[in-house]
């Protein structure tokens, strides 16, 4: 069965630089979730969308933006990226009231 | 608000033990929970899932939990651990719909051979 697929796996960036994550949901899913999990750390709700709308904002910060397209896969921009932005970040995705399913994340790390 | 409590945040059972891991949820209405598992540089895989409709409830791997009610837990449990149970488990609720999750601080389980 197809699952979320997260692009890229890996980055590297250095402080003050831009970043952009995308997410492809798992097909005909209407709501796209992020997080992020820091070192040792529990998952933390970013923001979500439900059919491209954006529905939920959690402790996303102002640096941060989303947006989910037409073709339902989402983006994640970060600018101004500091050092404590270095975590993983997964998207998930779900029907509305059923679980979410989680991908693989992307290791971001700031140098 | 909603919560859930995670006690022990690291867990060593031998192989072929019980595997108890404990979760305790703060929720103002009935909630929905959930049991991740996170192996390393993995995304979250859902184990199972507890929505009001039986309190034991069956996840893959030969999990399972038991929503109750009265101690405001939702345990997960094991009869026999396997080395490739070694992971991190994450408790998690959300009040309905596309609410998002929120997670326990996660156990870390490790099997002894």
């Amino acid at each position: 069965a197809a699952g979320v697929i997260q692009s890229p796996r890996h980055l590297i960036k250095e402080k003050r630089e831009t970043a952009t994550l995308k997410c492809y949901p798992i097909p005909r899913h209407d709501t796209v979730y992020w997080y992020q999990q820091g070192p040792g750390q529990d998952p933390q709700f970013l923001i979500s969308f439900y059919e491209k709308m954006q529905s939920d904002k959690g402790s996303i910060p102002d640096r941060f933006s989303a947006q989910q397209f037409s073709d339902y896969h989402s983006e994640l921009n970060m600018s101004s990226l500091e050092l404590g932005d270095s975590a993983l970040y997964f998207c998930a995705s779900s029907l509305r009231n059923q679980p979410q399913h989680f991908g693989d994340g992307t290791r971001l790390s700031i140098l | 608000a909603q919560s859930v409590t995670q006690l022990g945040s690291h867990v060593s059972v031998s192989e072929g033990a019980l595997v108890l891991l404990r979760c305790n949820y703060s929720s103002s209405v009935p909630p929905y929970l959930f049991w991740y598992v996170q192996y390393p540089n993995q995304g979250l895989q859902l184990l199972l899932k507890y929505t009001s409709a039986a309190t034991l409830v069956k996840g893959i791997n030969g999990f399972e939990a038991e929503f109750k009610k009265s101690e405001t837990s939702f345990h997960l449990t094991k009869p026999s651990a396997h080395m490739s149970d070694a992971a991190e488990y994450f408790c998690a609720v959300r009040l309905s719909g596309n609410t998002p999750l929120v997670f326990g601080k996660g156990t870390r389980l490790s099997v002894i051979a």
